[in-house]
């Protein structure tokens, strides 16, 4: 059984801070890591994806992935407070999302102004 | 470009009535996935397709629910009879050859 672990928060973070997302995953075969934004009432848009340990930065967010730690974090900087929303966390053996994406629970981001 | 597209937005029905959803994906798309989301379980696969073909439905949760996709453009997910534990929002997503997957509005499901 695929687990994706996020702690729910809420997680609150002055604006133009840098906002600290983290996530644990069971699967030691998983491939492919995504990291999703959901505002109140709406549907997830993905926002990082990142396949490789390391570092992946794209603007204000970079993505960070550890395999032998089987860990998986988001940082976004300069946050705003249109940063609000809920993060999740997403797995999937293969390569991309062919297999269905494994979601954790999601941390609330609150970006105070 | 039309992204997916999930009717109805919102339904509202009583204990043991059938529901339908229906899902539209984005053309070209050859995956097509049901998730459910609610506040205790998050969000969780149900069922997905590859060419029409359903590829896993382990994440149905009993035999009332049941899905479709007759062609590449449509999908239902049917729920019959609905229960109050059914209410969730459904979502509908799809995705090509493996890639970034992308979600429709979702369907708030109310079971009363």
């Amino acid at each position: 059984q695929k687990e994706v672990e996020q702690n729910s928060g809420p997680l609150s973070v002055p604006e133009g801070a840098i906002a600290s997302l983290n996530c644990t995953y069971s699967d030691r075969v998983s491939q492919s890591f995504f990291w999703y934004r959901q505002y109140s009432g709406k549907s997830p848009e993905l926002i990082m994806s990142i396949y490789s340990n390391g570092d992946k930065e794209d603007g204000r967010f970079t993505a960070q992935l550890n395999k032998a730690s089987q860990y998986v974090s988001l940082l976004i900087r300069d946050s705003q407070p249109s940063d609000s929303a809920t993060y999740l966390c997403a797995v999937t053996v293969s390569g991309g999302g062919a297999d269905g994406l494994t979601f954790g629970k999601g941390t609330h981001l609150i970006i105070q102004p | 470009d039309a992204g997916v597209i999930q009717s109805p937005r919102h339904e509202v029905t009583e204990m043991g009535q059938e529901v339908t959803l229906r899902c539209k994906p984005i053309s070209g798309h050859d995956y097509l996935f049901w998730y459910r989301q609610t506040m205790m379980r998050g969000l969780e696969l149900l069922i997905y397709f590859n060419n029409n073909v359903p590829i896993d439905d382990s994440g149905m949760p009993e035999d009332r629910f049941s899905a479709k996709m007759p062609n590449a453009s449509f999908s239902t997910l049917k729920i019959q009879p609905s229960e109050p534990r059914d209410s969730a929002v459904y979502f509908c997503a799809s995705g090509q050859g493996g890639n970034t997957i992308y979600f429709g509005e979702g369907s708030w499901l109310t079971v009363v």
